[in-house]
């Protein structure tokens, strides 16, 4: 079966600078998606970015980018130029391509950014 | 364009009664979840239904029924509510066409005294 480690329960960053968060995770499939989702207090599920896996190049969104070693099954999100607003729960999650998209999430890294 | 709606968003429940969380999308998306989500856990998968007239057991499926009405709607029952069903549950939809993206609706919060 397949599953998502966040090995950092709590990150903090000052505002502005950046903070990488952790995933890994474990697969034995080659085709696959993953994701980062930031859920804030009101408790909405926010897609941050996605990753196909058959592609070699680092997904980016604005302020936010990934570094995805497809051999080391790590998955780690980089937040760049912090803001408050960013302080939420992230969960890494993966997705099997070619059966159904259920999604298999990790437990979340709470990130807290300081003013 | 509303996404995915679940309701109700708030309930009370005493233990042994039963509830129907419901939900619709409007992404004309085939496959539609049920996750619920508890204190440093992530979401885990209850069920899910991968095109209309199918479902499955996911992660946690025990004390739960859940019915694809339709394309658009996913049900799901509480037969007989027990405090550990005391959480809050998620409804999501994707589609493999979209990039198998899933879309959450905004969270039921239930509570079993």
């Amino acid at each position: 079966a397949q599953t998502v480690t966040q090995s950092q329960p709590e990150m903090s960053v000052q505002e502005a600078e950046t903070v990488t968060l952790s995933c890994t995770y474990d697969t034995s499939e080659s085709d696959y998606y993953l994701f980062w989702y930031k859920q804030p207090p009101s408790r909405q599920m926010i897609l941050v970015i996605r990753q196909e896996a058959y592609k070699q190049q680092n997904a980016t969104e604005n302020r936010f980018s990934v570094n995805f070693q497809k051999a080391a099954k790590s998955f780690s999100l980089k937040i760049s130029d912090s803001q408050l607003g960013d302080a939420a729960m992230y969960f890494c999650a993966y997705s099997y391509q070619g059966g159904s998209e259920k999604l298999v999430f990790g437990k979340g890294t709470k990130l807290t950014v300081n003013p | 364009n509303a996404g995915v709606t679940q309701t109700p968003k708030f309930q009370v429940l005493k233990t042994g009664q039963s509830m129907t969380l419901q939900c619709a999308q409007d992404m004309n998306h085939n496959s539609m979840y049920w996750y619920r989500q508890d204190p440093g856990m992530g979401l885990r998968l209850i069920y899910y239904s991968a095109s209309e007239g199918t479902t499955d057991k996911g992660e946690v499926p025990n004390g739960y029924n859940v019915s694809r009405l339709n394309k658009r709607e996913f049900s799901l029952r509480l037969e007989s509510a027990a405090p550990s069903q005391t959480s809050v549950y998620f409804c999501a939809s994707s589609e493999v066409r979209f990039g198998n993206t899933i879309y959450f609706g905004e969270g039921s919060w239930l509570t079993v005294v």
